[in-house]
């Protein structure tokens, strides 16, 4: 099971772009990166998934390396409301037999 | 109304007690989980269901035990409750594959 490293804090400013990159080091070839959000005592929210390259979506994009052994959450434009947890899962898009793991996650602090 | 159903959301009891928390679903998902989040902390798999006669151990599934009564429904138990499971149990349902899942609202448990 590929196993993620994120920072545990980030700091940032309304208005800014923010970069959190994950660590995947022994992601597998059937591997996707997902990414979740949780703001305080709610259940975490999907926020984007992909495999290779570049994904975007209406909330944020990822980008991914050639050798996927590393990911970028990029959330553009970042507001007072993006404070939350963000979290990085690698899994297996077969129908193995286990489930996602969740880390510890990323902090966000966005100030005004 | 809400696809992910937690009951109860807020939950005070002693040492000693047998607990039920319950985790209804209208997504029509076959597969279910309950992880706990203590303060601070990523998300921690108690249980996961990947159909009604599916049942596979997380990571942290001692002290608790699970029914999945039918597709919909899945229950963690506390068999005897202790002080240190006091935290957050969120439930989560997904469908087949590495699927997004999705989270209910959570239950605040605390064992005194």
């Amino acid at each position: 099971l590929a196993k993620t490293t994120q920072p545990i804090s980030m700091d940032s400013y309304e208005g800014q772009e923010v970069n959190i990159t994950c660590s995947h080091n022994n992601i597998a070839t059937n591997d996707y990166i997902t990414w979740y959000q949780q703001f305080p005592s709610q259940g975490p929210r999907f926020i984007i998934q992909g495999y290779k390259t570049k994904v975007t979506n209406e909330v944020a994009s990822l980008f991914i390396p050639a050798d996927r052994k590393s990911s970028t959450l990029s959330l553009p434009r970042v507001s007072l409301s993006d404070t939350a947890v963000y979290y990085c899962l690698v899994g297996d898009m077969d129908t193995g037999r286990r489930a996602l793991t969740f880390g510890s996650g990323t902090r966000l602090q966005v100030q005004p | 109304d809400a696809d992910v159903t937690q009951t109860p959301r807020n939950r005070i009891t002693k040492t000693g007690k047998r607990i039920m928390l319950e985790c209804s679903q209208t997504k029509g998902h076959d597969r279910m989980y309950w992880y706990r989040q203590d303060p601070g902390l990523g998300l921690r798999l108690i249980y996961y269901s990947f159909d009604v006669k599916d049942i596979n151990k997380g990571e942290i599934s001692d002290g608790y035990s699970v029914s999945r009564q039918a597709q919909a429904k899945f229950s963690l138990s506390l068999e005897s409750a202790i002080p240190n499971q006091t935290a957050l149990y969120f439930c989560a349902t997904s469908d087949s594959g590495f699927d997004t899942q999705y989270f209910g609202p959570g239950t605040r448990l605390t064992v005194l």
